[in-house]
């Protein structure tokens, strides 16, 4: 069974940063792709980021509302994914999901998803 | 950016066919994925690849795709139903993913 915990959200000053972590199991995981989507309250899903497998040079792209200030990162050793995110800011306030794509040539659609972590980003 | 637009929300009686769109330009060329959010859950995978169901979906939901509009239908509404749907696909020209602003299914 595939299974995705998130941790490490919680309540951080703008300008601050936090670190996310997301430890996978039932899959390959050194074989697959890693996506973060995020949701603030009472709003819709927004595509963050995502990094590829090492057979895809662990190539990582940013949605443009975090360019330059998230990096996902990945530990295939211990099955963990990682979203650190510096600077920042109240509008950065959402669920943060982890989700584990499935890609064929032409698109890619989110299989898993784990259960969420808060992050509150509030003076 | 590639953005696509969906309505905000859509109504429609119990045993009723609900039909939520999702535009885009030429959207017709892309793969178009569909989710369920009921509140205080992660989303859920309803279509994939414009038409197709995961196991486990019922058949009632259908998808099409063509032009600049994708359709999620919902056939024979039922309570059970009500819920937000986002439309999602893969943007090659800039390598990202897409969702769409979501529509919340209301159950009259």
């Amino acid at each position: 069974e595939v299974q995705l915990v998130e941790s490490g959200g919680g309540l951080v000053q703008p300008g601050g940063s936090l670190k996310l972590s997301c430890a996978a199991s039932g899959f390959t995981f050194s074989g697959s792709a890693m996506h973060w989507v995020r949701q603030a309250s009472g709003k819709g899903l927004e595509w963050v980021g995502r990094i590829r497998s090492k057979a895809n040079s662990y190539a990582t792209a940013y949605a443009a509302s975090v360019k330059g200030r998230f990096t996902i990162s990945r530990d295939d050793s211990k099955n963990t994914a990682y979203l650190q995110m510096n600077s920042l800011k109240t509008e950065d306030t959402a669920v943060y999901y982890c989700t584990r794509p499935y890609c064929s040539s032409t698109s890619c659609y989110v299989g898993y998803w784990g259960q969420g972590t808060l992050v509150t980003v509030s003076s | 950016s590639y953005v696509l637009t969906q309505p905000p929300s859509v109504s429609v009686a119990p045993g009723k066919t609900a039909r939520i769109t999702c535009g885009g330009n030429n959207i017709g060329s892309k793969s178009v994925h569909w989710y369920q959010q009921k509140p205080g859950q992660a989303p859920v995978l309803v279509i994939y690849y414009d038409s197709d169901r995961p196991s486990g979906i019922p058949e009632r939901f259908s998808g099409s795709n063509s032009g600049n509009t994708a359709t999620l239908t919902i056939s024979r509404v039922e309570a059970g139903d009500e819920a937000d749907y986002y439309c999602q696909v893969w943007d090659s020209s800039s390598d990202l993913w897409v969702f769409g602003g979501g529509t919340k299914l209301t159950v009259l």
